[in-house]
Order: C-alpha cells, then structure tokens, then sequence
C-alpha cells in the first residue's frame, strides 16, 4: 500500500521513448520532498539512477532523465536500449503520521 | 569505492528474531547514515530504518515496535533484528547507505546497495 503510485509496466521498440509517473500527494512530493529513482535489473539489487528530483550520478547514461511536478515525477528513457528492461521505482519521504522513506509501486519496462 | 555485504541466516522460525549484519569495506562507517531496506519476493521495496554513525535512530512506524538498528564503528559494521518474525517478513533484506544532501535530511537517497540477502521465515 505505497503512497507513491507508478504505472505496473511500461513497453517500447528499442530506440523510442518511454516514460514513468510517480504519482504522489500534499505529503510527500507534493510538500516538496525530492524525489529518487532506481533501476533494478533481474536478480539484482536496485542501483541509483536519479537523485534530487533531476541529477544523474556519475556513469548513468544521458539518456535517463527525471523531474518534477507538483505532486507527481517522471523518469524518461530515451533511445531506449534492450539492456534497460528493468524494474524502475521511486522514492520520497512522506510526512504523514510519523513520517518515512517510501518507495513506488514499481514499474516494469519492456524493450519489446 | 563503498562495498556493502550483508550476512546472516537465511531461514528463521516463526516469532523468532531476524539478525543481519551489514559489513562495510572500501570507506569508514563514520560520518554517514546506514539502512535497511526489504524486498518480498516479487513485490516493491519497503525502507525498514536507519542508524547514523554515532548511534542515532528512526524506523519505519508500521516496523518500529519490532525493528533495532546497531551500529559497530569498529568493525565497519552495522545490524538489523526484527523481533517476532512471520511469513510476511520473508524477504531479501538489502544494506545501503543513506546519502543526505545539504537540503535536508528526508531529502535523502541510498547509494551504493549491497547485493542483497534472502531471509525466509518459516517452521
């Protein structure tokens, strides 16, 4: 039961765009929280893909990008490539009852 | 660069207590905040706590009356016990440094993780 709500799956050809929502509220993204995204390829642990709402760290491709909008952010993959079919999900802090780190719902991306 | 290795058994009885250690190599435990973060098989993430170099503490409220973070500096080393464990607490219990930015505390990401330990917890 996560806070933050994202799409269950997303799918494109290699080379095309695609683009996740994190969908949040007044006490999380919405209070101005930042917002972090994370790829989690097959069996593996999830890695940092984007950091304070919009920053790449050091050896993500360009082609990930994120903002933020009000009470919602988005991850957008362009030219996308068959080794980017992973779990992407979000993460915020909620300030609603006693406050806490929250991750999304999770989304499945599909290189088809 | 900071290694994170989990350790600890991989199968825990019903209302008995979980116990992970999370090794840290590569860099010094000090000066950063450390936490826990569950993953039930197929399903999302769920962030358990975390414990700060010098001992300070915050859970997660639907865990904290059965969650404890520890912290030994002079092992590199912190750890996690999750008291009264059922079914629902079979998971891959990850390690990873909780990075907090100048803007704030709850402005924070974790980064690196460690690859991950299964726990299951059954008869």
């Amino acid at each position: 039961q996560s806070v933050l709500t994202q799409p269950p799956s997303v799918s494109g050809a290699p080379g095309q765009r695609v683009t996740i929502s994190c969908t949040g509220s007044s006490s999380n993204i919405g209070a101005g929280y930042d917002v972090h995204w994370y790829q989690q390829l097959p069996g593996t642990a999830p890695k940092l893909l984007i950091y304070g709402n919009s920053n790449r760290p050091s050896g993500v491709p360009d082609r990930f990008s994120g903002s933020k909008s009000g009470t919602s952010a988005s991850l957008a993959i362009t030219g996308l490539q068959a080794e980017d079919e992973a779990d992407y999900y979000c993460q915020s802090y909620d300030s609603s009852l006693s406050g806490s780190n929250v991750f999304g719902t999770g989304t499945k991306v599909t290189v088809l | 660069q900071v290694q994170l290795q989990e350790s600890g058994p991989g199968l825990v009885k019903p209302s008995e207590t979980l116990s992970l250690t999370c090794t840290v190599s590569g860099g010094s435990i000090s000066s950063y905040y450390w936490s826990w973060i569950r993953q039930p098989p197929g399903k999302g993430l769920e962030w358990i706590g975390y414990i700060y170099y010098s001992g300070s503490t915050n859970y997660n409220p639907s865990l904290k009356s059965r969650v404890t973070i520890s912290v030994d500096t002079s092992k590199n080393q912190f750890s996690l016990k999750l008291s009264s464990v059922t079914a629902a607490d079979t998971a891959v219990y990850y390690c990873a440094r909780d990075v907090v930015p100048a803007g704030g505390r709850w402005n924070n990401w974790f980064d690196p993780w460690g690859q991950g330990t299964l726990v299951t917890v059954s008869s």
